[in-house]
Protein backbone atom coordinates (compact mmCIF):
# COMPACT_ATOMS: atom_id res chain seq x y z
CA UNK A 1 0.00 0.00 0.00
CA UNK A 2 1.00 3.48 -0.64
CA UNK A 3 2.05 5.71 2.09
CA UNK A 4 3.81 8.76 3.32
CA UNK A 5 6.48 9.92 5.64
CA UNK A 6 7.53 13.02 7.23
CA UNK A 7 10.40 11.83 9.63
CA UNK A 8 10.02 15.29 11.33
CA UNK A 9 7.61 16.18 13.70
CA UNK A 10 8.68 19.00 15.04
CA UNK A 11 10.75 21.79 13.47
CA UNK A 12 11.92 25.49 15.09
CA UNK A 13 13.21 27.82 12.84
CA UNK A 14 14.21 31.73 13.45
CA UNK A 15 11.42 34.60 11.42
CA UNK A 16 13.91 35.24 8.39
CA UNK A 17 15.82 31.85 8.09
CA UNK A 18 14.68 29.34 5.50
CA UNK A 19 13.09 26.37 5.45
CA UNK A 20 12.63 22.48 4.26
CA UNK A 21 10.52 20.18 5.33
CA UNK A 22 10.99 16.64 4.42
CA UNK A 23 8.28 14.26 2.59
CA UNK A 24 8.53 10.99 1.24
CA UNK A 25 5.89 8.70 -0.45
CA UNK A 26 5.76 4.87 -1.13
CA UNK A 27 4.76 3.78 -4.78
CA UNK A 28 5.56 2.22 -8.10
CA UNK A 29 4.38 5.16 -10.17
CA UNK A 30 4.47 8.75 -10.49
CA UNK A 31 1.68 9.67 -7.50
CA UNK A 32 0.26 13.29 -7.53
CA UNK A 33 1.63 15.43 -4.78
CA UNK A 34 0.02 17.72 -2.51
CA UNK A 35 1.19 19.93 0.42
CA UNK A 36 -1.30 21.36 3.00
CA UNK A 37 -1.00 23.74 6.13
CA UNK A 38 -3.59 23.65 8.44
CA UNK A 39 -3.76 26.12 11.38
CA UNK A 40 -5.34 25.90 14.93
CA UNK A 41 -8.68 25.28 14.80
CA UNK A 42 -8.53 25.42 11.01
CA UNK A 43 -9.34 22.88 7.90
CA UNK A 44 -6.56 21.99 5.45
CA UNK A 45 -5.42 24.50 3.06
CA UNK A 46 -3.99 23.80 -0.48
CA UNK A 47 -0.22 25.00 -0.63
CA UNK A 48 0.91 23.33 -3.68
CA UNK A 49 0.56 20.22 -6.08
CA UNK A 50 2.75 18.53 -8.70
CA UNK A 51 1.05 16.16 -10.97
CA UNK A 52 3.81 15.87 -13.97
CA UNK A 53 5.91 18.19 -16.25
CA UNK A 54 8.53 20.58 -14.04
CA UNK A 55 9.32 19.04 -11.10
CA UNK A 56 9.75 22.16 -9.45
CA UNK A 57 6.39 23.55 -8.17
CA UNK A 58 5.31 27.26 -7.28
CA UNK A 59 2.74 27.51 -4.47
CA UNK A 60 1.12 30.13 -2.71
CA UNK A 61 2.37 31.70 0.80
CA UNK A 62 5.83 31.81 -0.71
CA UNK A 63 6.19 28.24 -0.65
CA UNK A 64 7.58 25.97 -3.27
CA UNK A 65 8.54 22.38 -3.65
CA UNK A 66 10.48 20.06 -5.33
CA UNK A 67 9.72 16.49 -6.80
CA UNK A 68 12.54 14.34 -6.99
CA UNK A 69 11.82 11.13 -8.17
CA UNK A 70 15.03 9.12 -7.42
CA UNK A 71 14.64 9.57 -4.11
CA UNK A 72 10.53 9.25 -3.97
CA UNK A 73 10.75 12.76 -2.19
CA UNK A 74 8.54 16.02 -2.33
CA UNK A 75 10.04 18.04 0.27
CA UNK A 76 8.35 21.75 0.50
CA UNK A 77 10.92 24.89 0.84
CA UNK A 78 10.43 28.35 1.51
CA UNK A 79 13.33 30.91 1.74
CA UNK A 80 12.15 33.12 4.06
CA UNK A 81 10.20 31.91 7.19
CA UNK A 82 7.41 34.51 8.31
CA UNK A 83 5.66 34.31 12.54
CA UNK A 84 2.84 33.62 10.54
CA UNK A 85 3.85 30.77 8.96
CA UNK A 86 3.95 28.49 12.42
CA UNK A 87 1.35 25.69 11.94
CA UNK A 88 1.24 21.92 10.55
CA UNK A 89 2.61 21.09 7.56
CA UNK A 90 0.99 17.96 5.61
CA UNK A 91 2.13 15.99 2.91
CA UNK A 92 -0.50 13.91 1.05
CA UNK A 93 -0.51 11.65 -2.22
CA UNK A 94 -3.26 10.45 -4.10
CA UNK A 95 -2.37 7.28 -5.95
CA UNK A 96 -4.15 4.74 -8.55
CA UNK A 97 -7.39 5.38 -10.23
CA UNK A 98 -8.58 6.77 -7.00
CA UNK A 99 -9.32 10.35 -5.74
CA UNK A 100 -8.47 9.96 -1.75
CA UNK A 101 -5.32 11.29 -0.14
CA UNK A 102 -3.16 9.72 1.62
CA UNK A 103 -1.69 12.06 4.42
CA UNK A 104 1.89 11.77 6.35
CA UNK A 105 1.73 12.12 10.00
CA UNK A 106 2.41 15.97 9.25
CA UNK A 107 5.06 18.33 10.73
CA UNK A 108 4.55 21.18 13.33
CA UNK A 109 6.61 24.17 12.65
CA UNK A 110 7.28 26.80 15.11
CA UNK A 111 8.80 30.19 14.27
CA UNK A 112 10.51 32.12 16.92
CA UNK A 113 10.93 35.58 16.64
CA UNK B 1 -17.80 32.21 -3.24
CA UNK B 2 -18.59 30.17 0.01
CA UNK B 3 -16.43 27.37 0.82
CA UNK B 4 -17.04 24.46 2.34
CA UNK B 5 -19.11 24.68 5.77
CA UNK B 6 -19.34 21.84 8.61
CA UNK B 7 -22.02 21.99 11.33
CA UNK B 8 -21.21 21.85 14.20
CA UNK B 9 -17.75 22.35 14.52
CA UNK B 10 -17.85 20.96 18.19
CA UNK B 11 -19.34 18.22 19.35
CA UNK B 12 -19.66 16.23 22.92
CA UNK B 13 -21.31 13.07 23.17
CA UNK B 14 -21.76 10.72 25.74
CA UNK B 15 -20.29 6.69 25.14
CA UNK B 16 -23.53 5.18 23.41
CA UNK B 17 -25.09 8.10 21.80
CA UNK B 18 -25.44 8.47 18.29
CA UNK B 19 -24.06 11.98 16.39
CA UNK B 20 -24.79 13.14 12.91
CA UNK B 21 -22.26 15.26 11.55
CA UNK B 22 -23.24 17.99 8.01
CA UNK B 23 -20.90 18.84 5.69
CA UNK B 24 -21.96 21.71 2.90
CA UNK B 25 -19.82 21.43 0.05
CA UNK B 26 -18.47 24.53 -2.27
CA UNK B 27 -21.79 24.71 -4.70
CA UNK B 28 -21.37 22.58 -7.73
CA UNK B 29 -18.54 20.49 -6.38
CA UNK B 30 -19.37 16.70 -7.23
CA UNK B 31 -16.95 14.83 -5.01
CA UNK B 32 -17.25 14.78 -1.57
CA UNK B 33 -14.75 13.36 0.97
CA UNK B 34 -15.07 12.52 4.50
CA UNK B 35 -11.44 11.79 6.53
CA UNK B 36 -10.97 11.73 10.30
CA UNK B 37 -8.32 13.14 12.28
CA UNK B 38 -6.96 11.84 15.41
CA UNK B 39 -4.87 13.61 17.84
CA UNK B 40 -1.12 14.08 16.82
CA UNK B 41 -2.31 12.71 13.24
CA UNK B 42 -2.73 12.92 9.47
CA UNK B 43 -6.43 12.85 7.88
CA UNK B 44 -7.34 9.38 7.08
CA UNK B 45 -9.65 9.03 4.68
CA UNK B 46 -13.53 7.22 5.44
CA UNK B 47 -15.46 7.43 2.63
CA UNK B 48 -16.18 9.19 -1.47
CA UNK B 49 -19.86 10.93 -2.95
CA UNK B 50 -19.99 11.38 -6.40
CA UNK B 51 -22.84 12.98 -6.53
CA UNK B 52 -25.41 10.92 -4.42
CA UNK B 53 -23.43 7.85 -5.00
CA UNK B 54 -20.85 6.27 -2.59
CA UNK B 55 -18.38 4.93 -4.48
CA UNK B 56 -15.48 4.14 -1.83
CA UNK B 57 -16.49 3.51 1.81
CA UNK B 58 -13.18 1.64 2.44
CA UNK B 59 -12.33 4.11 5.33
CA UNK B 60 -15.34 3.60 7.57
CA UNK B 61 -13.68 1.92 10.88
CA UNK B 62 -17.11 -0.34 11.32
CA UNK B 63 -20.59 -0.70 10.76
CA UNK B 64 -21.51 2.29 13.08
CA UNK B 65 -20.41 5.01 10.94
CA UNK B 66 -22.71 5.76 7.75
CA UNK B 67 -22.55 8.13 4.96
CA UNK B 68 -24.91 9.20 3.18
CA UNK B 69 -25.58 12.39 0.58
CA UNK B 70 -29.07 11.88 -0.66
CA UNK B 71 -29.62 14.84 -3.32
CA UNK B 72 -25.57 15.08 -4.41
CA UNK B 73 -25.31 18.20 -2.22
CA UNK B 74 -25.34 17.90 1.55
CA UNK B 75 -24.01 15.26 3.41
CA UNK B 76 -24.23 13.65 6.26
CA UNK B 77 -21.91 11.58 8.15
CA UNK B 78 -23.55 9.37 11.18
CA UNK B 79 -21.77 7.36 13.91
CA UNK B 80 -24.27 5.27 16.34
CA UNK B 81 -23.37 4.25 19.62
CA UNK B 82 -20.15 6.61 19.80
CA UNK B 83 -17.69 4.77 21.92
CA UNK B 84 -14.46 6.98 23.33
CA UNK B 85 -11.83 5.89 20.15
CA UNK B 86 -14.73 7.83 17.98
CA UNK B 87 -13.26 11.01 19.37
CA UNK B 88 -11.72 13.23 16.57
CA UNK B 89 -12.01 15.84 14.36
CA UNK B 90 -14.07 15.00 11.44
CA UNK B 91 -13.12 16.66 7.87
CA UNK B 92 -15.08 17.25 4.93
CA UNK B 93 -13.28 17.74 1.79
CA UNK B 94 -15.08 18.64 -1.77
CA UNK B 95 -13.40 18.96 -5.44
CA UNK B 96 -14.88 18.88 -9.03
CA UNK B 97 -15.44 15.96 -10.94
CA UNK B 98 -12.29 15.78 -12.72
CA UNK B 99 -10.17 17.98 -10.28
CA UNK B 100 -7.69 16.05 -7.40
CA UNK B 101 -7.72 19.23 -5.54
CA UNK B 102 -9.97 19.39 -2.94
CA UNK B 103 -11.16 21.78 -0.36
CA UNK B 104 -11.29 21.15 3.28
CA UNK B 105 -14.00 22.55 5.90
CA UNK B 106 -13.22 23.74 9.07
CA UNK B 107 -14.00 20.45 10.64
CA UNK B 108 -15.98 18.67 13.63
CA UNK B 109 -14.55 18.26 16.62
CA UNK B 110 -16.27 15.33 18.44
CA UNK B 111 -15.37 14.50 22.18
CA UNK B 112 -17.32 11.00 23.23
CA UNK B 113 -16.59 11.23 27.54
Amino acid sequence: AQSVTQPDIHITVSEGASLELRCNYSYGATPYLFWYVQSPGQGLQLLLKYFSGDTLVQGIKGFEAEFKRSQSSFNLRKPSVHWSDAAEYFCAVITGGGNKLTFGTGTQLKVEL
Amino acid sequence: GAGVSQSPRYKVAKRGQDVALRCDPISGHVSLFWYQQALGQGPEFLTYFQNEAQLDKSGLPSDRFFAERPEGSVSTLKIQRTQQEDSAVYLCASSTRTGYEQYFGPGTRLTVT
